[in-house]
């Protein structure tokens, strides 16, 4: 079945960037998603890829696409301690229940 | 606009007890969706509702069902609760049948099984 993967901790210093990579199984996924989700808090979005793009910016974020290798990052530029929280990228299942498939999310911890 | 709110926020319940969770949509909002996030599995899909039928369901025994009302409203209800229910249940809208996938988010209810 689909399974999105993404490494569990990542751990930067403020000012610098930070990469949060993930893969994905489903090559039928139609948008990928990057969601936030600070402690005690819902999910919260924070930007979209159509499968069509390879790359989109926002303001200090980066989301770039690989749909060869079924590969997501999140660039965070200039990371500030506000952006300590936990990152999930998901993608839509491509199949007809077209829920979203969360991978287990990376802690990223911003150091003074 | 007012978010997405989920009652209660925190229950402890014994096994074998029932439980119902509520969650009011974004207004305007006509698709609700469910999840369950626990630290092992992550976040696993329930169901999603949209007028007021069940559109998908995810891997999860018949204990786990849900409903929702015309005015968009849903509730979830968890029978026969085991300690492996224990879990921040996480309520999400959208405008519609999950299309561009774009969901708001509520805080959850964190059930705790003793």
């Amino acid at each position: 079945g689909e399974d999105v993967e993404q490494s569990l901790f990542l751990s930067v210093r403020e000012g610098d960037s930070s990469v949060i990579n993930c893969t994905y199984t489903d090559s039928s996924s139609t948008y990928l998603y990057w969601y936030k989700q600070e402690p005690g808090a819902g999910l919260q979005l924070l930007t979209y890829i159509f499968s069509n793009m390879d790359m989109k910016q926002d303001q200090r974020l980066t989301v770039l696409l690989n749909k060869k290798d079924k590969h997501l990052s999140l660039r965070i530029a200039d990371t500030q301690t506000g952006d300590s929280a936990i990152y999930f990228c998901a993608e839509k299942d491509g199949g007809s229940q077209g829920n979203l498939i969360f991978g287990k999310g990376t802690k990223l911890s911003v150091k003074p | 606009k007012a978010g997405v709110t989920q009652t209660p926020r925190y229950l402890i319940k014994t096994r074998g007890q029932q439980v119902t969770l509520s969650c009011s949509p974004i207004s305007g909002h006509r698709s609700v969706s469910w999840y369950q996030q626990t630290p092992g599995q992550g976040l696993q899909f329930l169901f999603e509702y949209f007028s007021e039928t069940q559109r998908n369901k995810g891997n999860f025994p018949g204990r786990f069902s849900g409903r929702q009302f015309s005015n968009s409203r849903s509730e979830m209800n968890v029978s026969t609760l085991e300690l492996g229910d224990s879990a921040l249940y996480l309520c999400a809208s959208s405008l519609d049948h999950i299309n561009t996938g774009e969901l708001f988010f509520g805080e959850g209810s964190r059930l705790t099984v003793l």
